[in-house]
């Protein structure tokens, strides 16, 4: 079946550390894969995407994101935490299910940035 | 420019009533998708409508009905409502094609009594 998973429900990080969040996909064809973080009481923003191309992604707030075929894994990054990147980040992916192309979600990871 | 808006921003409705939610894209938009939030389902494809066509749905059931307009503007209407039909309801729009990405309104959270 297709779908995307993220292990983890939070990740915890000292500010000023990377970080990293981890997301795994599983699609027939080539995959189309985007990361969004939710802050609370508000709809998603977009971070970056992966349509095709360079394996490493760069996105907004400094975020970058690596797509590894091999490792069906598309993990998010940042070099140094900070504290107001605290939020909840959604990974997803583009799949054909029953005739209908549809944007599936994995069930978020809470990232949590300590000072 | 300006983002998605969703009309209106909190709703507490009874089992039973209907309810209408909107969404206006962000101008030059011509797809619309709407999505269910909740704690325990996370967020849920409801379906997505493209030049005033529904043109991919999930798998939720038919009390959950939408439309377009020929402005890209949107409606989401949910009649009988259950009492697990209390969600955040977020709509997204964006250029239409599967690779583009999508700009999500901060949602309309409705609550089932």
């Amino acid at each position: 079946a297709q779908s995307v998973a993220q292990p983890e429900d939070q990740v915890n990080v000292a500010e000023g550390n990377p970080l990293t969040v981890k997301c795994t996909y599983s699609v027939s064809g080539n995959p189309y894969l985007f990361w969004y973080v939710q802050y609370p009481n508000r709809g998603l923003q977009f971070l970056l995407k992966y349509i095709t191309g360079d394996n490493l992604v760069k996105g907004s707030y400094g975020f970058e994101a690596e797509f590894n075929k091999s490792q069906t894994s598309f993990h998010l990054k940042k070099p140094s935490a900070l504290v107001s990147d605290s939020a909840l980040y959604f990974c997803a992916v583009r799949v054909i299910s029953g005739g209908y192309n549809k944007l599936i979600f994995g069930a978020g990871t809470r990232l949590a940035v300590h000072p | 420019k300006a983002g998605v808006t969703q009309t209106p921003r909190y709703l507490i409705k009874t089992r039973g009533q209907q309810v209408t939610l909107s969404c206006s894209p962000i101008s030059g938009h011509r797809s619309v998708s709407w999505y269910q939030q909740t704690p325990g389902q996370g967020l849920q494809f409801l379906f997505e409508y493209f030049s005033e066509t529904q043109r991919n749905k999930g798998n939720f059931p038919g009390r959950f009905s939408g439309r377009q307009f020929s402005n890209s503007r949107s409606e989401m209407n949910v009649s009988t409502l259950e009492l697990g039909d209390s969600a955040l309801y977020l709509c997204a729009s964006s250029r239409g094609e599967e690779y583009n990405e999508q700009f999500f309104g901060p949602g309309t959270r409705l609550t089932v009594l």
